[in-house]
């Protein structure tokens, strides 16, 4: 069985400050997909990166970080210089290796609420 | 290029109806998954479909059923409502064939069963 834990449902930052969203998941699945997506109020979720369980290369893009380490079944996220518009909740998410997001679907952490305060 | 587009935005509905939420896929996509997103349980897989056909199910009951048309679009019908059923029931596409592509999501439709 497959699960994902983010230990922090809500996490509360000044503008401009970085945080860190935390990932820690379970599978027995030797190769799998980690994933981060963003839910901002209007419902939507935004795909924000998707990782090879053999890629345990960190991944910058703009103010985004991701750090995974398989030795402790983390897939981190740091948001460096927040801003109020990266208010959101995020989801990390596993899948199986399998297309199109698994057949088993994917299985997403419960979120964490990230409020930036201006 | 038109994301995935759900329909309606908001349904209201009482114990024991039937709800019918619909879901337009991005163009070339089909695939098509549904979430439901309800407070405190967090995403939850509800049913994927592609080409037509129901390829799997989540630990859901029978009353929550769906179709994919030919267009691949797609339909998912909740009977016999219970207070429970209240979520935001998300729809996502994706190219089968192209392992692991992430999945797009449209806004959701937001059911409430009174």
């Amino acid at each position: 069985a497959q699960k994902v834990t983010q230990a922090q449902t809500e996490i509360s930052v000044v503008e401009k400050e970085d945080v860190t969203l935390d990932c820690v998941y379970e599978t027995r699945d030797t190769t799998y997909y980690l994933f981060w997506y963003k839910q901002p109020p209007s419902g939507e979720l935004v795909f924000l990166i998707r990782r090879n369980s053999f890629d345990e290369q960190n991944e910058i893009s703009g103010r985004y970080s991701w750090n995974f380490q398989k030795s402790t079944s983390s897939f981190n996220f740091t948001i460096t210089a927040s801003q109020v518009v990266d208010s959101a909740v995020y989801f990390c998410a596993l899948s199986p290796p399998h297309s199109g997001g698994g057949a088993d679907g994917l299985t997403f952490g419960k979120g964490t609420h990230l409020i930036i305060q201006p | 290029e038109a994301g995935v587009t759900q329909s309606p935005t908001h349904l209201i509905k009482t114990r024991g109806q039937q709800a019918t939420l619909r879901c337009s896929p991005i163009s070339g996509h089909t695939s098509v998954y549904w979430y439901q997103q309800a407070l405190g349980l967090g995403l939850q897989f509800l049913l994927w479909y592609d080409e037509g056909e129901e390829r799997n199910r989540g630990n859901f009951p029978p009353r929550f059923s769906g179709r994919q048309f030919p267009n691949y679009s797609s339909e998912l019908n909740v009977n016999a409502l219970e207070l429970e059923d209240s979520a935001l029931y998300l729809c996502a596409s994706s190219s089968w064939g192209h392992t692991n592509s992430p999945l797009h999501f449209g806004n959701g439709t937001r059911l409430t069963v009174t």
